[in-house]
């Protein structure tokens, strides 16, 4: 089965990093690119993440991510309240000829 | 500046069909593979489905597949998809994806920009 995982929550104090994992396999993120994605509730998915570690021009560059094998992560220093917000990340699976995402994790700024 | 609006989007019955469009504005619509992906409420994103510029490659998620059709018209901006034989779980709010430039892949959920959404509720 398709699937990426993701921790359904992390949460960091202001000034923190966190780390968010997605967990694949060889018809995904082991064989193609990983992306992320912040979502605030109530609005649309904005990309934070392609090509596995690339940025989108002004996304900062507080927001990194890295991929090795099946897994990916996306890393967030210096941690701010507006980084409260749900992520998600996506790879094209070959198995289900489709783009997949994962379950999506909820970041809390305590 | 790029502008995706999306509608069709109402409260249908289970096994009744539906047609979403998505007209775009501010970019060159036929160079690129434009996608839909849902949400329902308080849950993941899950995508549906994809077309690739000049229409004539679509991909769709087997939960929607032999009931749900893309399409695209180039000459008026617009993407559609048209949803057969509703059942209670297609309920979401349905996003229509910017994908990628006809030069790179179609094969990536790579998504510069998005709509706002339109929300579709099947209940009997």
């Amino acid at each position: 089965q398709s699937v990426l995982t993701q921790p359904p929550s992390v949460s960091g104090t202001p000034g923190q990093r966190v780390t968010i994992t997605c967990s694949g396999s060889n018809s995904n993120i082991g064989i193609n690119y990983v992306y992320w994605y912040q979502q605030v509730p109530g609005m649309a998915p904005k990309l934070l993440i392609f090509r596995n570690n690339l940025r989108p021009s002004g996304v900062p560059d507080r927001f990194s991510g890295s991929k090795s094998g099946t897994s990916a992560s996306l890393a967030i220093s210096g941690l701010r309240s507006d980084d409260e917000a749900d992520y998600y990340c996506a790879g094209w699976d070959d198995g289900l000829s489709g783009p997949l995402f994962g379950g999506g994790t909820k970041l809390t700024v305590l | 500046e790029v502008q995706l609006v999306e509608s069709g989007g109402i409260v249908v019955q289970p096994g009744r069909s539906l047609r979403l469009s998505c007209v775009a504005s501010g970019f060159t619509f036929d160079d690129y593979t434009m996608h839909w992906v849902r949400q329902v409420p308080g849950k993941g994103l899950e995508w549906v489905s994809l077309i690739t510029w000049d229409g004539l490659t679509t991909y769709y998620a087997d939960s929607v597949k032999g009931r749900f059709t893309i399409s695209r018209d180039n000459t008026r901006n617009s993407l559609y998809l048209l949803m057969n034989n509703l059942r209670l779980d297609d309920s979401a709010l349905y996003f229509c994806a910017q994908g990628s430039l006809y030069s790179g892949t179609y094969r990536s959920p790579h998504y510069d920009h998005w709509g706002r959404g339109t929300q579709v509720t099947v209940s009997s």
